[in-house]
């Protein structure tokens, strides 16, 4: 069955510094997403991602964060200048278009744990 | 501001018992309600419902949505400890310059004794 991948499964980074996180997501998916989980907290939103360009993020997206699809299966998170408080699992996820004016479920990654000392 | 409410917070069960999570949500341009099972890491599928009052049942799970309440419950009957676990509600948003955002609530911890 087709799945979203995630790397690294987990990531210690300290803080100020610049990481990447990779996701592959479906391959027939169109519309990509980063959600965050801090321990404990709720999954959050961060960004969507449809046609090449950011379609909707939240205020937890500031401008140290940026998304690219560099080609056509990986989907990347940027964090420019880590902080502690961005220590997080953070999911990937990927859905098809709609189909026939419904909705179609996301399916998630298996998540990057991102520590930052 | 978008909201996902879910109840209980935690849960512990035995085996063979039968659990009810509730889920209300306040959702602008809400489109569906989901759930998922968050086990270790990954929040798996389970359903998604865009209709009110139609069930939607796989093996011994089932929910359906109340869209003039704005809630959603998720029945599993006869538990088993393979059902331990975060079960997550999340609410579709889309419409506007939205597209397909969802909403999390907090989660509900089943967890089950043999």
């Amino acid at each position: 069955e087709p799945e979203v991948t995630q790397t690294p499964s987990h990531q210690v980074t300290q803080m100020g510094q610049e990481v990447i996180l990779r996701c592959v997501p479906i391959s027939n998916h169109l519309y990509f997403y980063w959600y965050r989980q801090i321990l404990g907290q709720k999954v959050e939103f961060l960004v969507s991602f449809y046609n090449n360009e950011i379609s909707e993020k939240s205020e937890i997206f500031d401008d140290q964060f940026s998304v690219e699809r560099p080609d056509g299966s990986n989907f990347t998170l940027k964090i420019r200048s880590t902080k502690l408080e961005d220590s997080a699992m953070y999911f990937c996820a990927s859905r098809k278009s709609w189909q026939g004016g419904l909705n179609t479920e996301a399916f998630f990654g298996q998540g990057t744990r991102l520590t930052v000392v | 501001e978008d909201k996902v409410v879910q109840s209980p917070l935690s849960l512990v069960v035995h085996e063979g018992d039968t659990v009810t999570l509730n889920c209300s949500y306040e959702v602008t341009n809400f489109r569906s309600l989901l759930w998922y099972k968050q086990e270790k890491k990954a929040p798996t599928f389970l359903f998604m419902l865009t209709s009110s009052g139609i069930e939607k049942k796989s093996g011994r799970l089932s929910s359906i949505l109340d869209k003039k309440e704005l809630f959603s419950i998720l029945n599993i009957t006869a538990t088993q400890t393979g059902d331990s676990a975060v079960y997550l509600c999340a609410a579709y948003n889309a419409g506007g310059t939205s597209y397909g955002k969802l909403t999390f609530g907090q989660g509900t911890i089943l967890t089950v004794h043999p």
